[in-house]
């Protein structure tokens, strides 16, 4: 079975600093994707960002990049020049990609806080 | 290009009771997941929904079922409702089944159970 861990319950950081947020996964599957997802207050779950395993080049959106580590089975979500509207919990994902997909599973999440 | 409506955005139910949850994904999209997602237990699968058909299941008791229909609108439903049912219940869909491109979220139902 797949795991999901977000080590860092809480964290907060400056306006315009960078933040680094943590996730690590337990799988025996060689394809699969990695997300990680947003949920403001509003309670409506945002995709922030997407990694294919397959593909070595982290990915990247804008102030949000990936560090995707497959041996390690990890993938920790850079945000730069912190905005306010950042505020929120962020959650990280696992899905297999083949056989039984279209099932997500989430790590615990972390609250975020950006300060001004 | 509308998102993600799931209705109603609140709910109250006495337990013992049944409820009806609705979802109506991104058009085009044909694959629907439902998830619980309390304080406690996180967020965990409920059940994913593929032309029609329940194409995977998660832990939860028979008490919660779903259908999907020819238009991919999705309903859950909670019968025999426990204290413990009290949560967010969130739809997701997709374009195809492990879409790469990942699964874009309503905003939820916030059942409470009294």
């Amino acid at each position: 079975a797949q795991t999901v861990t977000q080590s860092q319950p809480e964290m907060s950081v400056q306006e315009a600093e960078t933040v680094t947020l943590s996730c690590t996964y337990d799988t025996s599957e060689n394809n699969y994707y990695l997300f990680w997802y947003k949920q403001p207050p509003s309670r409506q779950m945002i995709l922030v960002i997407r990694q294919e395993a397959y593909k070595q080049q982290n990915a990247t959106e804008n102030r949000f990049s990936v560090n995707f580590q497959k041996a390690a089975k990890s993938f920790s979500l850079k945000i730069s020049d912190s905005q306010l509207g950042d505020t929120a919990m962020y959650f990280c994902a696992f899905m297999k990609q083949t056989g039984n997909t279209g099932k997500l599973i989430f790590g615990q999440g972390t609250t975020l806080q950006v300060k001004p | 290009k509308a998102g993600v409506t799931q209705t109603p955005r609140y709910l109250i139910k006495t337990r013992g009771q049944q409820v009806t949850l609705s979802c109506s994904p991104i058009s085009g999209h044909r694959s629907v997941s439902w998830y619980q997602q309390t304080p406690g237990q996180g967020l965990q699968f409920l059940f994913e929904y593929f032309s029609e058909t329940q194409r995977n299941k998660g832990n939860f008791p028979g008490r919660f079922s779903g259908r999907q229909f020819s238009n991919s609108r999705s309903e859950m439903n909670v019968s025999t409702l426990e204290l413990g049912d009290s949560a967010l219940y969130l739809c997701a869909s997709s374009l195809n089944r492990g879409s790469p491109g990942g699964y874009t979220f309503g905003s939820g139902t916030r059942l409470t159970v009294v």
